[in-house]
């Protein structure tokens, strides 16, 4: 079965810190990778996603995440945190066609410190 | 942003009565899905959608029906309604070839 695991309930960090929003996920085949965000009251937005090619892969908003197949985990970072970025972060995994739907972490929070 | 609504986008129900939440497409893209949010549990899948009258089970399905009689709609159906149906339900779609998921703007259904 799949699983995500997101170890970080809640994190806080000040308004131009780096951060890094950790995922590990167990999936039997190929993983297909995303990271969402949620802002208060609102749905999903798609951040980046990773299939096959670079491990390295840009998404909106100034955020990258690397995938590690050793180490079965997906992290999302960001150099320069804004205040903007304030939200929900939620970690997904699932086959690469649509037959089946995607399995999802607990989520993050991400609270920004002026 | 992808042509995604759901209605109602607020409800209020007592315990015992049915329900029905729409999802609504002008993407044409073959699957949708039903998700639930809840605190400390993300995202769950109800039931999913793989083309018109073809539907599976998620993995909190139990309470819940769906019907899908048109492409551009999915909708999402309790039939007797419970306090621990109380969440926000969530709609996406995804295309053919790409499990890439885009997300309606949710309803949140507070059953008493």
């Amino acid at each position: 079965a799949q699983s995500v695991t997101q170890p970080d309930i809640h994190i806080t960090v000040s308004e131009g810190a780096s951060l890094e929003l950790r995922c590990n996920y167990s999936y039997g085949a190929t993983p297909y990778l995303f990271w969402y965000v949620q802002s208060p009251g609102q749905g999903l937005q798609l951040l980046l996603k990773y299939f096959s090619g670079d491990t390295l892969v840009q998404g909106i908003k100034g955020f990258e995440a690397e995938f590690k197949r050793s180490q079965s985990s997906f992290n999302l970072r960001k150099p320069s945190v804004h205040w903007s970025d304030a939200a929900e972060y939620f970690c997904a995994v699932g086959p690469y066609t649509g037959r089946r739907a995607l399995t999802f972490g607990s989520g993050t929070r991400l609270q920004v410190q002026p | 942003d992808a042509g995604i609504t759901q209605s109602p986008r607020h409800k209020v129900t007592e315990t015992g009565t049915p329900v029905t939440l729409r999802c609504h497409q002008t993407e044409n893209h073959r699957y949708m899905y039903w998700y639930r949010q809840d605190p400390g549990h993300g995202l769950r899948l109800i039931h999913y959608s793989y083309g018109v009258k073809d539907t599976d089970k998620g993995e909190v399905s139990d309470g819940y029906s769906v019907s899908r009689s048109k492409t551009e709609d999915f909708l999402l159906t309790l039939e007797s309604a419970t306090s621990s149906q109380t969440s926000v339900y969530f709609c996406a779609i995804s295309e053919e070839g790409s499990n890439e998921q885009f997300f309606g703007p949710g309803t949140r259904l507070t059953v008493l």
